[in-house]
C-alpha cells in the first residue's frame, strides 16, 4: 500500500532563513505528488504539484519542490520564508485504487516563522 | 463564495447525538469526498462518492454514514456521536475528465467538539 512519510512533525526558522520540509513516500509506479498547505483556521490549498514533465515544480509565493524518482522524494523548499507562510503543510501522493486514483496523504509538518 | 462550502463550521454536542455535516460544491464536479484531520495524524478518509448513486467506504468509515442528495451535495452523518470522532472534518471534490490525477478541492472545514 502506498504510504507518505513527513518525518518532521514541527519545523521552526527565523524570517528569511531557507527551509526544507521532507516528504518521502512508498511507490515503485508513476505517481502525481502534491504539497497541499492549511494556514490557521482554513482549509487545505494546493501549493504545488508533480503530474510529469520537469522534475521541479514551483509555486506563485516562492516555494519549490522536486521529484526525485530514485530516492521517492518530494521535498519542498523555500530560500527565504516569512512569517506569513506559518502554516501546516502536508505532502500527499495519488494512489491507483479501485480503478481510479485518490490521495494518502502524509502526517504534516508544522513550519512557524520566527521574526 | 467558496467553491466548496461546509456546514456548520463549528459544532459542540453531546455523546450520543446525533450529528449531520453538510457539503455543497459549485465546481462541477462529480467526486466528492469526506476526510478527518486529526493532530498529527494527517487526513484520512471516511467515505467517497464518484456519483449520486455511488457511496464507498474509506479507510475509517466506522461510526459514520453519508448521503449523496445530488451532484453537488454530500452529508456526513454520525448516528451516535462519540468523544473520539472529535475531529476537524473536510469535504473535497475532485473531476473525473480531463485527467483523473486525484487532485482535491477542499472546503475550510467544521470543527465537531464531542463532549
Amino acid at each position: 500500500a502506498q504510504s507518505v512519510t513527513q518525518l518532521d512533525s514541527q519545523v521552526p526558522v527565523f524570517e528569511e532563513a531557507p527551509v526544507e520540509l521532507r516528504c518521502n513516500y512508498s511507490s515503485s509506479v508513476s505517481v502525481y505528488l502534491f504539497w497541499y498547505v492549511q494556514y490557521p483556521n482554513q482549509g487545505l490549498q494546493l501549493l504545488l504539484k508533480y503530474l510529469s514533465g520537469s522534475t521541479l515544480v514551483e509555486s506563485i509565493n516562492g516555494f519549490e519542490a522536486e521529484f526525485n524518482k530514485s530516492q521517492t522524494s518530494f521535498h519542498l523548499r523555500k530560500p527565504s520564508v516569512h512569517i506569513s507562510d506559518t502554516a501546516e503543510y502536508f505532502c500527499a501522493v495519488s494512489a491507483l485504487m479501485d480503478s481510479s486514483y485518490k490521495l494518502i496523504f502524509g502526517s504534516g509538518t508544522r513550519l512557524l516563522v520566527r521574526p | 463564495d467558496a467553491d466548496v462550502t461546509q456546514t456548520p463550521r463549528n459544532r459542540i454536542t453531546k455523546t450520543g447525538k446525533r450529528i449531520m455535516l453538510e457539503c455543497s460544491q459549485t465546481k462541477g464536479h462529480d467526486r466528492m469526498y469526506w476526510y478527518r484531520q486529526d493532530p498529527g495524524l494527517g487526513l484520512r478518509l471516511i467515505y467517497y462518492s464518484f456519483d449520486v448513486k455511488d457511496i464507498n467506504k474509506g479507510e475509517i468509515s466506522d461510526g459514520y454514514s453519508v448521503s449523496r442528495q445530488a451532484q453537488a451535495k454530500f452529508s456526513l452523518s454520525l448516528e451516535s456521536a462519540i468523544p473520539n470522532q472529535t475531529a476537524l472534518y473536510f469535504c473535497a471534490t475532485s473531476e473525473a475528465t480531463g485527467g483523473d490525477t486525484g487532485e482535491l478541492f477542499f472546503g475550510e472545514g467544521s470543527r465537531l467538539t464531542v463532549l
